[in-house]
């Protein structure tokens, strides 16, 4: 089955920790992106990257830092310089090109940080 | 400054009749339009799209009709079931600098009763 894969689920951190989200596609998608939702909010883009070895700030970077060295995996990592890193965190991939293309995203990672 | 704005933050229809969602945007280098559905705690699924070259695409209960000279987007939903009761999410994307980049609106909860 291709998809996009997030894990864990959930997870929980004391504040003042780094840590690692994990975001893997088998799509053969160039193209992909993190977003974090907040309650009654829409989605917001942190950081998205079109080839391997480049990224690309969104809306709201500070805080949290990306890699992409293989094209199927961008791990998201959010730092202790975040200021409110409780947030579900949402992975997505698309075809990057000069077409109209849909982004399809994993399942989410509840973090949670005390 | 929000550029995608749904300013329904719930919607409750009855089961078998239309559901209308709306979305309205403000800028006009939007030409890519996106409806995606969420369930809580999953991640968004990609439900229907539209270029700004036509004004309506349909896809079997989903219609999205577009007014670019309102600056906006609705999606039907007809017949409404139960199973379509989620949280809706309008995007918009400019192609261009940003290539890929969807701006997303707040949501619109849908009810839909038996």
């Amino acid at each position: 089955d291709g998809g996009i894969t997030q894990s864990p689920k959930y997870l929980f951190r004391k504040e003042g920790q780094n840590v690692t989200l994990s975001c893997e596609q088998n799509l053969n998608h160039d193209a992909m992106y993190w977003y974090r939702q907040d309650p009654g909010q829409g989605l917001r883009l942190i950081y998205y990257s079109q080839i391997v070895n480049d990224f690309q700030k969104g809306d709201i970077a500070e805080g949290y830092s990306v890699s992409r060295e293989k094209k199927e995996s961008f791990p998201l990592t959010v730092t202790s310089a975040q200021k409110n890193p409780t947030a579900f965190y949402l992975c997505a991939s698309s075809i990057w090109g000069t077409g109209n293309y849909e982004q399809y995203f994993g399942p989410g990672t509840r973090l949670t940080v005390t | 400054d929000q550029q995608v704005k749904q300013n329904s933050p719930s919607l409750s229809v009855q089961e078998g009749r239309i559901s209308i969602l709306n979305c309205d945007y403000t800028n006009s280098m939007f030409d890519y339009f996106l409806w995606y559905k969420k369930y809580p705690a999953e991640g968004p699924t990609f439900l229907i799209s539209i270029s700004s070259i036509k004004d309506k695409n349909e896809d079997g209960r989903f219609t999205v009709f577009l007014n670019k000279s309102a600056k906006h987007l609705s999606l039907h939903i007809v017949p409404s079931q139960p199973g379509d009761s989620a949280v809706y999410f309008c995007a918009a994307s400019a192609r261009g600098g940003s290539q890929g980049n969807l701006i997303f609106g707040k949501g619109t909860k849908l009810s839909v009763k038996p």
